[in-house]
């Protein structure tokens, strides 16, 4: 049973860069998509992006220019760094995985709140 | 951009069948899925590839998707399927995600 598990602070400052891993067990991240989701409070869900793991990777356009998703395949674990954070960032974070037109593995999610 | 665009909230009665629409341009070219989410819970996929059900979802679960809309089904609705439901399609040219906005079942 593949089981996904977020860590990262919980509290990041305005302009600041937010910094997720999530750790994969039960299976390797040396196949699939690798995607990070995010859910801002009392809201629907959003795509933030993927990456496969070779390397290859693709992301929500709107967050595109402060995005970068990568993979760690000797430490089964992918990372989620959004840069120049505001208020309107604060969101669960959910990594997941993708086969890759769906989600299937989903981890218990990670609350990030943006505030000096 | 691509948007999905689904009901804000359903009800249904104990017994009865539940319908979610989910509407986007040329949906049906597409590949659907379903998630349900619980509050206080991550999502689970009930619904993928528009009509495939993962292993341990209910029978009473189905999808069908055909022209600009996806369709999730509940058949026998039970108390325990009142949820968010959030359909999510990906773009195959682009491989881009897109989730609708959700919409919130209520079982009467």
């Amino acid at each position: 049973q593949v089981q996904l598990q977020e860590s990262g602070p919980g509290l990041v400052k305005p302009s600041e860069t937010l910094s997720l891993t999530c750790t994969v067990s039960g299976g390797s991240i040396s196949s699939y998509y690798w995607s990070w989701i995010r859910q801002s409070p009392g809201k629907g869900l959003q795509w933030v992006g993927y990456v496969y793991y070779s390397g290859r990777t693709n992301y929500n356009p709107s967050l595109k220019s402060r995005v970068t998703i990568s993979a760690d395949t000797s430490k089964n674990q992918f990372s989620l760094k959004l840069s120049s954070v505001t208020a309107a960032d604060t969101a669960v974070y959910y990594c997941a995985r993708a086969l890759p037109s769906f989600y299937d593995y989903w981890g218990q999610g990670t609350l990030v709140t943006v505030s000096s | 951009s691509y948007d999905l665009t689904q009901p804000p909230s359903a009800s249904v009665s104990p017994g009865q069948t539940a319908s979610i629409t989910c509407s986007g341009d040329k949906l049906g070219d597409k590949y659907a899925s379903w998630y349900q989410q619980k509050p206080g819970q991550s999502p689970i996929l009930v619904i993928y590839q528009d009509t495939k059900r993962p292993s341990g979802i209910p029978e009473r679960f189905s999808g069908s998707n055909s022209g600009n809309t996806a369709t999730l089904t509940i058949s026998g609705t039970q108390g325990m399927d009142e949820a968010v439901y959030y359909c999510q399609a990906w773009d195959s040219s682009t491989e881009n995600v897109v989730f609708g906005g959700g919409t919130k079942l209520t079982v009467l």
